[in-house]
C-alpha cells in the first residue's frame, strides 16, 4: 500500500520568506510526527498529533514554527520568516497510534535550503 | 524527561567484522528501545526493538542487548556486509505512555569491502 508521502521533496527559499511543508500519512494512522534532521545530526522531534487531541508542540524550536492537521489526515508544517539555521531535512512519520512501541513509518522528507 | 546518548557517532569496520553501537538513557522508567536504520538518501526504518522484560533479542545477524541497571542498550551486527552501511538511531520511551520516541543522535556505520 501507499506509504507516507511528503511534498515538496526539495525547497529552496530566501531568508525571511515563509514556507509550507506537507505530509500525507498512511491511511488509518492516527498519530503523525514531525522531525528535523540537520546535517550530521539526529532526529530532532518537533511536534506530534494524535487523532483529534491537542498536538504536543513541546519540540518546536521557536514560535516561527507551527503545524496543523486537517481532518485527522494531512498535516502542514509552516515556518515563518525562515532563517538559514532552518535549513535541514524535515521528516514526517505516522503510526497506528501514539504509543511508542507502534512502528513509526517515515516519509522521504523535504530538504529545505534557506539562502 | 528522557535523554538518550549514542556512541560512537561514526564507526568504520571491515566487511565480515562485527559492529557495536551503544546507547544510554536517563529515565529509569523507559521500557521500550527500538533501533531505526537510515540508508543514504532514504527514510529511517525500524529494524529491531527490545522491551525491558528481556535482556537480549536476536534477528539473524542483528542483536540488541539491554542492561536496565546501568541504563544502557546496544546494537550488535555480526558478519557485516556493505549493505549494512547506514546511519543507525537508537531510541527510548515508556511503552505504556502516549508520546514520541526520544532518539539518539545517530551512528554512521561504514562497512568497507
Amino acid at each position: 500500500g501507499a506509504g507516507v508521502s511528503q511534498s515538496p521533496s526539495n525547497k529552496v527559499t530566501e531568508k525571511g520568506k515563509d514556507v509550507e511543508l506537507r505530509c500525507d500519512p498512511i491511511s488509518g494512522h492516527t498519530a503523525l510526527y514531525w522531525y528535523r534532521q540537520s546535517l550530521g545530526q539526529g532526529l530532532e522531534f518537533l511536534i506530534y498529533f494524535q487523532g483529534n487531541s491537542a498536538p504536543d508542540k513541546s519540540g518546536l524550536p521557536s514560535d516561527r514554527f507551527s503545524a496543523e492537521r486537517t481532518g485527522g489526515s494531512v498535516s502542514t508544517l509552516t515556518i515563518q520568516r525562515t532563517q538559514q539555521e532552518d535549513s535541514a531535512v524535515y521528516l514526517c512519520a505516522s503510526s497506528l497510534a501514539d504509543i511508542p512501541s507502534y512502528e513509526q513509518y517515515f516519509g522521504p522528507g523535504t530538504r529545505l535550503t534557506v539562502t | 524527561g528522557e535523554n538518550v546518548e549514542q556512541h560512537p557517532s561514526t564507526l568504520s569496520v571491515q566487511e565480515g567484522d562485527s559492529a557495536v553501537i551503544k546507547c544510554t538513557y536517563s529515565d529509569s522508567a523507559s521500557n521500550y528501545f527500538p533501533w531505526y536504520k537510515q540508508e543514504l538518501g532514504k527514510r529511517p526504518q525500524l529494524i529491531i526493538d527490545i522491551r525491558s522484560n528481556v535482556g537480549e533479542k536476536k534477528d539473524q545477524r542483528i542483536a540488541v542487548t539491554l542492561n536496565k541497571t546501568a541504563k544502557h542498550f546496544s546494537l550488535h551486527i555480526t558478519e557485516t556486509q556493505p549493505e549494512d552501511s547506514a546511519v543507525y538511531f537508537c531510541a527510548a520511551s515508556r511503552e505504556e505512555s502516549q508520546g514520541n520516541l526520544i532518539f539518539g543522535k545517530g551512528t554512521k556505520l561504514s562497512v568497507k569491502p
